[in-house]
């Protein structure tokens, strides 16, 4: 497809589980962002990845959470020793090239991560 | 600024009514706002943007108004139909590459 692609659309895990997510950003988009939605809030937002450039990192919330992009390309979210805390959808996004934060995101539909 | 809690404000319209939403962000620094929507069970989807030297922005029904000196944001849906329904997300940034979403605003157009 042509949009960004998040797998798994859903996972269940158990408390101290670690865990893993992908997203597939749009071909040719160098950028590419993680964020977080907790129900009935707004976007956290976790990390992001500009080409060969170091990540930033400031919004992951704690040592448990990492993240890389291999090639430019495919990016995996990782969090390890998951808590109850962590349930929620994580977002990826991708864009052209440009000022950080600013053009047009495009979001996959997104992790919903279920925390027992 | 972003709040906490678990209950959306809400806007609900009729059919052919004009929405609209607003937004207070937090950082006079902001030079860079955009508006998302988010349907039920899908990622954001960018609707319009507009940086600090502008005021006003129009698109395709709608247009985004812009008061720096209240640090205010709106949205303006013109004649609201009900694929218009969707919670609507206003967004700021004024460096780096985090952009600050704001709580959202459900949306709801009667038919």
């Amino acid at each position: 497809g042509a949009g960004v692609s998040q797998s798994p659309s859903n996972k269940v895990t158990e408390k101290g589980k670690d865990v893993e997510l992908r997203c597939d950003p749009i071909s040719g988009h160098t950028a590419l962002y993680w964020y977080r939605q907790s129900l009935g809030q707004g976007l956290e937002f976790l990390i992001y990845f500009q080409g060969n450039s170091a990540p930033d990192k400031s919004g992951l919330p704690s040592d448990r959470f990492s993240a890389e992009r291999t090639g430019g390309s495919v990016s995996t979210l990782t969090i390890q020793r998951t808590q109850q805390e962590d349930s929620a959808v994580y977002l990826c996004a991708s864009s052209l090239a440009g000022r950080p934060g600013t053009g047009e995101l495009f979001f996959g539909e997104g992790s919903r991560l279920t925390v027992l | 600024g972003e709040s906490v809690g678990l209950h959306l404000p809400t806007l609900s319209v009729q059919e052919g009514d004009n929405s609209i939403i607003n937004c207070a962000y937090s950082n006079s620094a902001s030079d860079y706002f955009i508006w998302y929507k988010q349907e039920s069970g899908k990622g954001p989807q960018f609707i319009i943007d507009i940086r600090s030297n502008m005021d006003k922005r129009q698109g395709q029904r709608v247009t985004v108004l812009l008061n720096k000196t209240v640090k205010h944001l709106s949205l303006q849906i013109a004649a609201t139909q009900p694929g218009d329904s969707a919670v609507y997300f206003c967004a700021e940034n004024y460096s780096g590459s985090r952009l600050t979403f704001g709580e959202g605003t459900q949306l709801t157009v009667n038919p």
